[in-house]
């Protein structure tokens, strides 16, 4: 297992399309986290998924970002109708257990530019 | 809510050097795990060190030592023999048990520079 993996590295596209991101945990992994990160700043927790269940999103997550994981493997983030400030690195994470010292793992992310 | 401080933007090190980072932090929590990534250019997040509120002694790993001052609610990177490789961006986050998510909490980071 090579760790956590994100599809497109890259994204550039124009304001008003819709983009979708991948994200492939470690295998045995049952957490998945998404966090944004913008120029400066530090990543920004959006959601998270204990196996297919959704059970925590973020208050930046508009209702224009969906995001799922069916079958607790891999899972997709959507942002519809994307905006300029949505420009943004998108990373993934997953963990194994739960707790203050679960490590999260971190993928190389994928960095969104909306023109 | 939960808070990380991360007052030095960027910081410069002498090959070889020891160089200290700082981060504060702010919760009620009692239970709470403070962890240091590492963000090359690259972008990826690198696990560094953990160190949990519970633990009595100092983390350490390799060149890694976490200087853990519980009523100062201080938790600052200690990076011994600085090497070039070391030049990146770095965090500080915290995970809180009273988070169901155990989500990680960010500072700002601090750049840092390791000079030949």
């Amino acid at each position: 297992d090579t760790g956590v993996s994100q599809d497109p590295r890259h994204k550039i596209t124009k304001r008003g399309q819709n983009v979708t991101f991948r994200c492939d945990p470690i295998s045995e992994h049952n957490r998945l986290y998404w966090y944004r990160q913008t120029l400066g700043q530090g990543p920004e927790f959006l959601t998270y998924f204990q196996n297919e269940a959704q059970l925590e999103k973020s208050r930046l997550l508009s209702d224009r970002f969906s995001a799922e994981r069916p079958k607790g493997s891999f899972s997709t983030l959507e942002i519809q109708r994307t905006e300029q400030g949505d420009s943004a690195m998108y990373l993934c994470a997953s963990s194994l257990a739960a707790g203050v010292d679960n490590e999260q793992f971190f993928g190389p992310g994928t960095r969104l530019t909306v023109l | 809510a939960q808070k990380i401080t991360q007052t030095q933007p960027g910081m410069f090190v002498q090959e070889k050097e020891a160089v200290t980072l700082d981060c504060t932090y702010d919760t009620s929590d009692q239970s709470y795990g403070l962890f240091w990534y590492k963000q090359p250019s690259s972008g990826e997040m690198i696990f560094l060190i953990y160190q949990g509120s519970y633990d009595e002694q100092n983390a350490t790993e390799g060149r890694y030592s976490l200087n853990f001052q519980k009523a100062r609610k201080s938790a600052n990177l200690v990076i011994s023999a600085s090497q070039l490789g070391d030049s990146a961006m770095y965090f500080c986050a915290m995970s809180l048990s009273g988070a169901g998510s155990y989500q990680l909490t960010f500072g700002k980071g601090t750049k840092l520079s390791v000079i030949p």
